[in-house]
């Protein structure tokens, strides 16, 4: 199975802040690379998908970088809305693994 | 409207059997895959397997192969999880997902798109 490794696990940034949340696979996987968010209580949410390609309808504020292992998930400028808990996904094989998960919260 | 509606929360005992849903619409529900993710209290996302219902294909987390079967009825367009023997540690969330994709140059890229709201499992004697 390939590994996923999010970076923080946790993150406390206030609104208006950029915050930059980084993932890592174990192997290379070009650009078969998925990002969710998810709010408690709530199922998750598309993101990004292709490692930069914005899902319809999710705010410009978020974007997407990298290939190969090492990937970036961006928020330019944090909303309040935007505090929740993000997802790296590789979808370059089955089992389809998820990062463990990064926990935005408010300074 | 494409949405995924899962079936209503349980509470079952150990050793018990069950069978969780998930009804597709507003799509091809036979075209593409529905995957089945994992979330126990308190944790992260756990990719279990996914179904094409179209032929019934199915792919495994080894994680999960031999714990759980994943199944579709296309013809209800409806996808199913199920368990022989329910154990404590089966209690969690679990979503249904569709798994959809798209072309970028010479690639395909799988990625899911739509979600269903979770089933509730609790699992307690």
């Amino acid at each position: 199975d390939i590994q996923m490794t999010q970076s923080p696990s946790f993150l406390s940034a206030s609104v208006g802040d950029r915050v930059t949340i980084t993932c890592r696979a174990s192997q290379s996987i070009s650009s078969y690379l998925n990002w969710y968010q998810q709010k408690s209580g709530k199922a998750p949410k598309l993101l990004i998908y292709a490692a930069s390609s914005l899902q319809s309808g999710v705010p410009s504020r978020f974007s997407g970088s990298g290939s190969g292992t090492d990937f970036t998930l961006t928020i330019s400028s944090l909303q309040p809305e935007d505090f929740a808990t993000y997802y790296c996904q590789q979808s370059y094989s089955t089992p389809r693994t998820f990062g463990q998960g990064t926990k935005l919260e408010i300074k | 409207e494409v949405q995924l509606v899962q079936s209503g929360a349980e509470v079952k005992k150990p050793g018990e059997s069950l069978k969780i849903s998930c009804k597709g619409s507003g799509y091809s529900f036979t075209s593409q895959w529905i995957a089945w993710v994992r979330q126990m209290p308190g944790k992260g996302l756990e990719w279990m397997g996914i179904i094409y219902p179209g032929d019934s294909d199915t792919r495994y987390s080894p994680s999960f192969q031999g714990q759980v079967t994943i199944s579709a009825d296309k013809s209800i367009s409806t996808a199913y999880l199920q368990w022989s023997s329910l154990k404590a540690s089966d209690t969690a969330m679990y979503y249904c997902a569709r798994q959809a994709g798209s072309y970028s140059l010479t690639h395909y890229y799988y990625y899911m798109d739509v979600w269903g709201k979770g089933t509730t499992v609790t699992v307690s004697s």
